[in-house]
């Protein structure tokens, strides 16, 4: 169980363009769902968190037009990245959290690397 | 400020040989220290730890925390090539997890 999904795996676009990715927890519901970005051979950078039905948290110097986060049900939430350019290139991963008091419990998803030429 | 700061950042050894991996963290909201492996794709969970000088084990792995001195160690005996990855600490707090930089671990045959 606890199985986290992402889709796309990889995707390539050009600069100026947007790109969606989603998160999806294929077996349980997932009340809080969070959004990391890492660069080659850096740790894990959390950008933000979402809870399903409200709006997402983001951390600091995040940019929120940027990358847009929707979490508007219990199994999907998804990350837009508005106007790509190439300093955005990176891998995003989501994880998935049941919530309450268990943030330790995050499952994570395989990722998504972006390219943007 | 929210800090992981992990040692050493890479890690050369043969198979077959021991290493321990450092991982200290600022106080601030701790709920627990958590160590995950990551190969190529996304963080593999490996332990969860909130208590002082208890070990947990798991095979040749294993890791304890100090919660006085504010740092965990993970070691890992007779390493395998297949342990070569990074591996990654986590301070879980103010609902969240802050990440340390990773150790890359090589093993080489």
């Amino acid at each position: 169980g606890a199985v986290v999904s992402q889709h796309p795996s990889w995707v390539i676009c050009k600069s100026g363009t947007s790109v969606k990715i989603e998160c999806r927890s294929l077996d349980f519901q997932a009340t809080t769902m969070f959004w990391y970005r890492q660069f080659p051979k850096q740790s894990l950078m959390l950008m933000a968190t979402s809870n399903e039905g409200s709006k997402a948290t983001y951390e600091q110097g995040v940019e929120k037009d940027k990358f847009l986060i929707n979490h508007a049900s219990l199994t999907l939430s998804t990350l837009t990245v508005t106007s790509a350019h190439p300093e955005d290139s990176s891998f995003y991963i989501c994880s998935a959290s049941r919530g309450g008091n268990s943030y330790n419990e995050q499952f994570f998803g395989p990722g998504t690397r972006l390219t943007v030429l | 400020e929210d800090k992981v700061v992990q040692s050493p950042l890479s890690l050369v050894v043969h198979e077959g040989d021991t290493v321990t991996l450092n991982c200290s963290y600022e106080v601030t909201n701790f709920r627990s220290l958590l160590w995950y492996k990551q190969e190529k794709k996304a963080p593999t969970f490996l332990f969860m730890l909130t208590s002082s000088g208890i070990e947990k084990k798991s095979g040749r792995l294993s890791s304890i925390l100090d919660k006085k001195e504010l740092f965990s160690i993970l070691n890992i005996t007779a390493t395998q090539t297949g342990d070569s990855a990074v591996y990654l600490c986590a301070r879980e707090g103010a609902q969240k997890l802050v990440f340390g930089q990773g150790t890359r671990l090589t093993i080489n045959p």
